[in-house]
């Protein structure tokens, strides 16, 4: 069965750090890019991270850059989001998502974020 | 910046009626980018459509993708009772590289 599992969420005063770890199974984690998402009580979808299945690309929204890092160990199959300098507004449910997108002849082609894990809740607040 | 707009916010409509979403982009966007998502409450957002109208893996056929440029659309024929959820449009590009309408949700009228 294809999964992604999340843990590391928790409650963290705000300028503290937080680590988020996702673990893939049931696929090959190192074929595919990865993403974080995260979801605010209430609220929208809101992309946070990308990294490549190479780890050669990263990107990252605006409301993070400078403050969050992705990263992945294909050896472990794992995905990881480190958090610092966290904030009220980073208050939310983080998802890790799998992304079927493909380099082909000069091409990309995309079918969109396939796999979704369950999310670990991030709160912040003093 | 680029930016997907959705709506209605909420559309109300009865089971067995047909349900038209919109979601329409700032700037133009190739079709094969251009993603839809379901989430129900309390759990994780499901991929219904890639490529603008291309159904997901087991994706019943009553859901139907259209559009191109900056305007796009998601149609339930008949809604059922299950499909009663929040939807979300999504564009892969750059600045930014991955970017989420603001939802419309689908509830029972």
């Amino acid at each position: 069965e294809v999964q992604l599992v999340e843990s590391g969420g928790g409650l963290v005063q705000p300028g503290r750090s937080l680590r988020l770890s996702c673990a893939a199974s049931g696929f090959t984690f190192s074929s595919y890019s990865m993403n974080w998402v995260r979801q605010a009580p209430g609220k929208g979808l809101e992309w946070v991270s990308y990294i490549s299945s190479s780890r050669t690309t990263v990107y990252y929204a605006d409301s993070v850059k400078g403050r969050f890092t992705i990263s992945r160990d294909n050896a472990k199959n794992s995905l990881y989001l480190q958090m610092n300098s966290l904030r009220d507004e980073d208050t939310a449910v983080y998802y890790c998502v799998r992304e079927d997108l493909e380099y082909v002849a000069g091409a990309y082609y995309y079918y969109g974020m396939d796999v979704w894990g369950q999310g670990t809740t991030v709160t912040v607040s003093s | 910046e680029f930016v997907l707009t959705q709506s209605p916010g909420t559309l109300s409509l009865p089971p067995g009626e047909r349900a038209t979403l919109s979601c329409r982009a700032s700037q133009s966007v190739s079709s094969s980018y251009l993603v839809w998502y379901q989430q129900k409450p309390g759990q994780a957002p499901r991929l219904l459509i890639y490529g603008a109208s291309s159904r997901a893996t087991g994706i019943p056929d009553r859901f139907s993708g259209s559009g191109s440029g900056t305007d796009f659309t998601l149609t339930i024929s008949r809604v059922e009772p299950e499909d009663f959820a929040v939807y979300y449009c999504q564009r892969y590009g750059s600045s930014p590289p991955r970017t989420f309408g603001q939802g419309t949700r689908l509830e029972i009228k």
